[in-house]
């Protein structure tokens, strides 16, 4: 069985401090490794897709990399809009378009 | 970017009742989307898989005659929530694939409320 757990559950950085959240995941073998942001009453926002280890994406203040067993996605010097929670979500080879999400990391940053 | 428009944004009936919740794809032509199901401070649980033209895929446990799922258009997926109870009380958010891009856009969900 798929399995993503994401850690920490919830993050409080001071804006300009930059972090990691950690995206460890179990998959018989991947197909696609999914980076969203969601804020409280929405849907969630595509960020990053990444395919293989090693992989590296980068989006403003954002950065994605993937190994075998685990995703991070970095923050560098985060803003207060910044705030979210960030979900991770894994397609598995052969699961078709099924996603299997992570129970996210809510992130403060405070001004 | 790919956009899915979902619709209504929030919704409360009463016990009993049934409600329908849209979801379109506006600027691209989506042959599968996907509809989940969100609890407070959790994740998304994919609850079943929408194909153009044919019956919809359930995920093990949920109940197909209490969530019906409708795909008839490239554009349009409905769920309806059959004879509502509170239990149902949840966050909706349906997605597509875009075959442009390589991920799936989701909706911006459905607060559903049963009173």
């Amino acid at each position: 069985e798929d399995q993503v757990t994401q850690s920490p559950e919830a993050l409080r950085l001071q804006e300009g401090e930059s972090s990691s959240l950690n995206c460890s995941y179990t998959v018989s073998g991947l197909r696609g490794l999914f980076w969203y942001r969601q804020d409280p009453g929405k849907g969630p926002e595509f960020l990053f897709t990444l395919y293989s280890a090693g992989e590296e994406k980068e989006k403003e203040r954002l950065k994605a990399t993937l190994t075998k067993k685990e995703s991070f996605l970095h923050i560098t010097a985060p803003k207060p809009e910044d705030s979210a929670t960030y979900l991770c979500a894994v397609q598995a080879l052969g699961a078709g378009n099924m996603l299997t999400f992570g129970g996210g990391t809510r992130l403060m940053v405070k001004p | 970017g790919a956009v899915v428009s979902q619709h209504p944004s929030r919704v409360i009936c009463k016990s009993g009742t049934s409600v329908k919740i849209e979801c379109r794809s506006l600027d691209f032509q989506a042959t599968t989307m996907f509809w989940y199901r969100q609890f407070p401070k959790k994740s998304l649980m994919l609850m079943a898989t929408s194909n153009e033209g044919s019956k919809a895929t359930y995920e093990q446990g949920v109940e197909k005659d209490k969530f019906l799922i409708n795909h008839a258009s490239l554009t349009l997926s409905t769920l309806t929530v059959t004879s509502a109870h509170p239990e149902d009380s949840s966050f909706y958010i349906c997605s597509a694939r875009d075959l442009r891009v390589d991920g799936y856009t989701f909706g911006s969900g459905t607060r559903l409320t049963v009173v």
